[in-house]
């Protein structure tokens, strides 16, 4: 079975501040690892995705994700904060054996930028 | 392609009445998911499809729910007879079928059960 935690419920940031938000998994065998981001009355749109390609990963509008599995992580970092940035953020796990096509969401970080 | 296609994107209904939604998922994916958000709850998988088949319905909370898939480019979520505990928004998502392809999330319907 997998999980996903993720730390703090809502994280706020000043414009122009490092973004970090932590996400820590769980799983038997090699997963998968995404992060989705959603705009208020939005459905959930994918940022980036671990694959076992590269541990750093690059997404959509200045995001990245390491993946570290010593510290079974897969933070999301953003040098620069953005006002548009402020949205709610999902880490998922999937796993990497045959059939197993479902994604584990955590609960979501809400991030606030602040002017 | 236009992306997963969910109807209606606004429900709303009284305490007892029968609500259909629908969903179209990107032409080519074979595997669709139904969840619901609240804000109490946050995302949670309710039923997911692959090749049209039901693979895990474990999500579903009762028996007042259900959903179909009769074929590859159509799916409904039934809810029968609605309470006002079943308001929140509802996504349905599709993806190919492997373990590394991302899922992509239609817009969603909010449903109010009044």
């Amino acid at each position: 079975a997998q999980s996903v935690t993720q730390l703090g419920s809502h994280v706020s940031v000043s414009e122009g501040a490092l973004v970090l938000l932590r996400c820590n998994y769980s799983s038997s065998v090699p997963p998968y690892l995404f992060w989705y981001v959603q705009y208020p009355n939005q459905g959930l749109q994918l940022l980036l995705k671990y694959t076992s390609a590269a541990t750093l990963v690059k997404g959509i509008n200045g995001f990245e994700a390491e993946f570290k599995k010593s510290e079974t992580s897969f933070h999301l970092t953003k040098p620069s904060a953005h006002m548009s940035d402020a949205a709610e953020y999902f880490c998922a796990v999937s796993l990497s054996g045959a059939g197993s096509y479902q994604l584990t969401f955590g609960k979501g970080t809400k991030l606030s930028v602040i002017p | 392609d236009a992306g997963v296609i969910q109807s209606p994107r606004h429900e709303v209904t009284e305490m007892g009445q029968e609500v259909t939604l629908r969903c179209k998922p990107i032409s080519g994916h074979n595997s669709l998911f139904w969840y619901r958000q609240t804000m109490m709850r946050g995302l949670e998988l309710l039923i997911y499809f692959n090749n049209n088949v039901p693979i895990d319905d474990s999500g579903m909370p009762e028996d007042r729910f259900s959903a179909k898939m009769p074929n590859a480019s159509f799916s409904t979520l039934k809810i029968q007879p609605s309470e006002p505990r079943d308001s929140a928004v509802y996504f349905c998502a599709s993806s190919l079928q492997r373990g590394e392809s991302e899922q992509f999330f239609g817009p969603g319907t909010r449903l109010t059960v009044l």
